[in-house]
């Protein structure tokens, strides 16, 4: 258990919808990291949040959004949803913020299938 | 453009043996990398990291060699055992990107009892 807790496990919707993933980090950790997963993409980093702010930005789409809240949970909000953004979507916490200099520890993800 | 990759998108080995996973970089710029480990239904867990001005760095039954003259990057796995059953990615950190990890496509690892 990597102490980092994603939900929902498994989300499936329609077209053109809209959906919210929730991360909560390890304790203590300030950093949140979005990764998307996909068959033909791997693991694509979206986002990072320290300790409320954005602090990175990687292949995040327009209609993709993301934010940390005081308690440091982050939620990743995916709009006007298409069937290329079925995939994992993975949170990963660590403590800092600045050059990744060790381990990030993963969620066990959130599956999203857009039909 | 420039990616991380892998030569071999599927290793199968019998329990007890050494496996070698590995991975081609194409940035000279890249400092740091990292291995991680992802079995099925769970989400990337770190294995070992190595730093550009080294050539290798072990822990416990894993090793990782860099060579940076090839840009070529490698996960020693000592006595395969059939938990180490996973996909493996490797990751590259550019330093002047400071948290965006590129990972490779991954290797899928199956070990036979």
């Amino acid at each position: 258990d990597s102490g980092v807790t994603q939900t929902p496990k498994h989300l499936i919707t329609a077209t053109g919808q809209r959906v919210t993933l929730r991360c909560s980090p390890r304790s203590g950790d300030l950093s949140v990291y979005w990764y998307q997963q996909s068959l033909d993409q791997g693991l694509q980093f979206l986002i990072q949040y320290y300790n409320g702010e954005e602090r990175a930005k990687g292949n995040i789409l327009e209609r993709f959004s993301a934010q940390q809240f005081p308690d440091l949970h982050s939620e990743l909000n995916l709009s006007s949803l298409e069937l290329g953004d079925s995939a994992l979507y993975f949170c990963a916490s660590s403590v800092d913020a600045g050059r990744i200099t060790g381990e990030l520890f993963f969620g066990e993800g959130s599956r999203l299938t857009v039909l | 453009g420039e990616s991380v990759g892998l030569h071999l998108p599927t290793l199968s080995v019998q329990e007890g043996d050494n496996s070698i996973i590995n991975c081609a970089y194409s940035n000279s710029a890249s400092d740091y990398f990292i291995w991680y480990k992802q079995e099925s239904g769970k989400g990337p867990q770190f294995i070992i990291d190595i730093r550009s001005n080294m050539d290798k760095r072990q822990g416990q039954r894993v090793t990782v060699l860099l060579n940076k003259t090839v840009k070529h990057l490698s996960l020693q796995i000592a006595a395969t055992q059939p938990g180490d059953s996973a996909v493996y990615f490797c990751a590259e950190n550019l330093p002047d990107n400071n948290n965006d990890m590129r990972f490779g496509a991954g290797t899928r690892l199956t070990v036979k009892p």
